[in-house]
């Protein structure tokens, strides 16, 4: 059972542009919702995380905006560059259990010059 | 500080054999995890430890074994390799109190 949709598959955006990858949860009871990078043939690194109690982390280039009521949440990727080219996955933890991630698809993204 | 290692790389079997992944990790974490990664999938997981001495099936345990050594190794054992093991193997841990997870780099298995 996929709780946590991710979309789009996949996206292309130009350098400079913005990237954009949503995410929405059907578990109310998720206390942590992180973002994760992965390069081909690497292992996801974490990029940046949210808790519930904040609409908005913007950590450099990156934003996640955090909607409770709609269960959606988002990366935005500010001033994309070729180096941002990888696959995206969003994730979500569900409350009191220890950081037992449920996560989404995936977002194959590619930057082009 | 190598942070989380997997061992092998890469891994060719045929159906019916069995093998053991292995996973270490030197931050003296409480929490270990095995994942695989198929496409259009994501990352589902198999099995985790939240701590030394405890296991707990994830979403898709059938197939698989797990062992917590002692706090820096959990090792994944496929007793009778099937070709719908064909995956990428990630393990994984956490500090446990909070909640980033930190990845290997993976093993490739194939099962022909």
């Amino acid at each position: 059972q996929q709780q946590v949709k991710q979309s789009p598959q996949s996206l292309i955006v130009q350098k400079g542009g913005i990237s954009i990858i949503n995410c929405a949860y059907e578990n109310t009871a998720f206390d942590y919702f992180p973002w994760y990078q992965q390069f081909p043939g690497k292992g996801p690194a974490l990029l940046i995380a949210i808790r519930p109690d904040v609409s908005e982390k913007k950590e450099g280039r990156f934003t996640i905006s955090f909607n409770k009521s709609a269960k959606q949440f988002s990366l935005h990727i500010m001033d994309s560059q070729p180096g941002d080219s990888a696959t995206y996955f969003c994730a979500a933890n569900p409350t009191g259990t220890a950081s037992k991630l449920t996560f989404g698809t995936g977002t194959r993204l590619q930057v082009t010059l | 500080n190598a942070g989380v290692t997997q061992t092998p790389k890469f891994q060719v079997l045929k159906t019916g054999q069995s093998m053991t992944l292995q996973c270490a990790q030197d931050m003296n974490h409480n929490s270990m995890y095995w994942y695989r990664q198929d496409p259009g999938m994501g990352l589902r997981l198999i099995y985790y430890s939240a701590s030394e001495g405890t296991t707990d099936k994830g979403e898709v345990p059938n197939g698989y074994n797990v062992s917590r050594l002692n706090k820096r190794e959990f090792s994944l054992r496929l007793e009778s390799a099937a070709p719908s093991q064909t995956s990428v193997y990630f393990c994984a841990s956490s500090p446990g109190l909070h909640y980033e997870q930190y990845f290997g780099p993976g093993t490739r298995l194939t099962v022909t």
